[in-house]
């Protein structure tokens, strides 16, 4: 079993349209947990943390599921400009390097 | 702001020849990584650095090899590039050793082996 599991798409959904992607990690010893966005032909760029009681930031939800081991990203009310790859990241601890999700495509089409 | 820059975009090597991929950071950041990404696979690990002239192997070392005589600076090394290390190489650093530390990637480097 692959360490970061995602479902990598392509998602197409409407302009407007809420979508949800999910994410399982195998270590339940990872302690951080992150969702990068990487835009075609561009280098990952954070998106945002995930934390245990789940966060948003504007339009964009993270949640943590930890019993279950899994990561979910909400992205409501979606536009153009969010179409890219969104890659679920996990850290097992502060001297091991993060562990990267494949990544699951989005393309928000008008 | 933190940068990270790559050495080139976009390279051209043929079949044995050796290649030095360099990435500078300019935060002072004590963590340097070298991935590469390619379709279907994501990005793999090949080698990270903690501390100067330390370096540690990732997951996919082989054929690869990495120098950090300064902190700002992490070089990636082919010692002789073969058609399967086509890729595109990416750099990153972090500040420190907190798992809640940002990793910053640099633009990318596209290696073509001919």
């Amino acid at each position: 079993r692959k360490e970061v599991e995602q479902d990598p798409g392509p998602f197409n959904v409407p302009e407007g349209a809420t979508v949800a992607f999910n994410c399982t990690y195998s270590n339940s010893a990872s302690q951080s947990f992150f969702w990068y966005r990487q835009d075609c032909r561009k280098e990952p760029k954070l998106l945002m943390s995930v934390y245990s009681s789940g966060n948003e930031d504007g339009r964009f939800t993270a949640q943590l599921n930890r019993a279950s081991q899994y990561i979910s990203l909400l992205i409501r009310d979606s536009k153009l400009s969010d179409s890219a790859t969104y890659l679920c990241v996990v850290s097992h601890s502060g001297n091991t390097p993060l562990v990267f999700g494949k990544g699951t495509r989005l393309s928000v089409i008008a | 702001d933190v940068k990270v820059t790559q050495s080139s975009r976009y390279l051209v090597k043929r079949t044995g020849e050796k290649v030095f991929l360099e990435c500078v950071q300019d935060m002072d950041h004590e963590n340097m990584f070298w991935y590469r990404q390619d379709p279907g696979l994501g990005l793999r690990l090949i080698y990270f650095s903690y501390d100067v002239k330390m370096k540690e192997k990732g997951d996919i070392p082989e054929g690869y090899s990495v120098s950090r005589e300064k902190k700002e600076r992490f070089s990636l090394i082919l010692e002789s590039a073969s058609t399967n290390q086509t890729s595109m190489y990416l750099c990153a650093s972090t500040l420190g050793l907190e798992e809640t530390d940002t990793q910053y990637f640099g633009p990318g480097t596209r290696l073509t082996v001919l």
